[in-house]
């Protein structure tokens, strides 16, 4: 049983364009809710994370939004790149334990120019 | 940015023999992670590593699985002996001063058991 769930499993937009990418997880303790980016061939890195006291934040172009009643986040981007083209990982954690990521399966982000 | 590096890329090995993936972590980092990922599944925790021990490992952790860093140098991961669902890639990461501080990670190894 996955505990953390990512949708859609694969997307494509156009260059410009917004990108919604959506995840929910099931267990209530989970609070830290980090947005891995990976590049073909890469590691995945941390784009954007959120805490559970939040319920949005935002970085450049990116911002991650939080539901705690509905366990559900999100991902948007807004004026899509071709660069942007990644997979993109919803992990989640309890903070103050030992630090292990619940990852979800990842959405495969194409921007098409 | 900082840099994980992980050696070899790639790895073929029987069945039953050993292995040793090697990471070089971030320089100044203090905590430690392997990650294993099948292919098609989701990356899973394996165990993390702090102040030359193990601080949580998970059921995925076998026996036949070791972890250390001896004198700051690699940290390692050895498995001993492999089997066929030891097949994945491992992803290491550091963290700097504690856990929920942002990951970094490495390119992975792929492991080929045959």
């Amino acid at each position: 049983q996955q505990q953390v769930r990512q949708s859609p499993q694969s997307l494509t937009v156009w260059e410009g364009g917004t990108t919604v990418l959506t995840c929910s997880y099931e267990d209530s303790t989970f609070n830290y809710f980090p947005w891995y980016q990976q590049f073909p061939g890469e590691g995945p890195a941390l784009l954007i994370s959120i805490l559970s006291v939040s319920d949005k934040k935002e970085d450049g172009r990116f911002t991650t939004f939080f539901n705690k009643r509905e366990k559900k986040l999100s991902l948007h981007i807004i004026d899509s790149q071709p660069g942007d083209s990644a997979t993109y990982f919803c992990a989640a954690s309890v903070t103050g334990n030992t630090g292990k990521l619940i990852f979800g399966l990842g959405t495969t982000l194409q921007v098409q120019p | 940015g900082p840099k994980v590096l992980q050696i070899p890329s790639h790895q073929i090995i029987d069945m039953g023999q050993m292995v040793t993936l090697n990471c070089d972590p971030v320089s100044n980092h203090l905590y430690f992670y392997w990650y294993k990922q099948i292919l098609g599944q989701q990356m899973e925790f394996l165990v993390n590593f702090y102040n030359g021990k193990v601080m949580e490992k998970s059921k995925l952790f076998k026996d036949q699985f070791s972890v250390e860093r001896p004198d700051g140098s690699y940290f390692t991961l050895k498995i001993q002996p492999t089997a066929l669902e030891d097949s994945a890639v491992y992803f290491c990461a550091s963290s700097p001063t504690g856990p929920n501080e942002r990951l970094f990670f490495g390119h992975g190894t792929k492991l080929s058991v045959l």
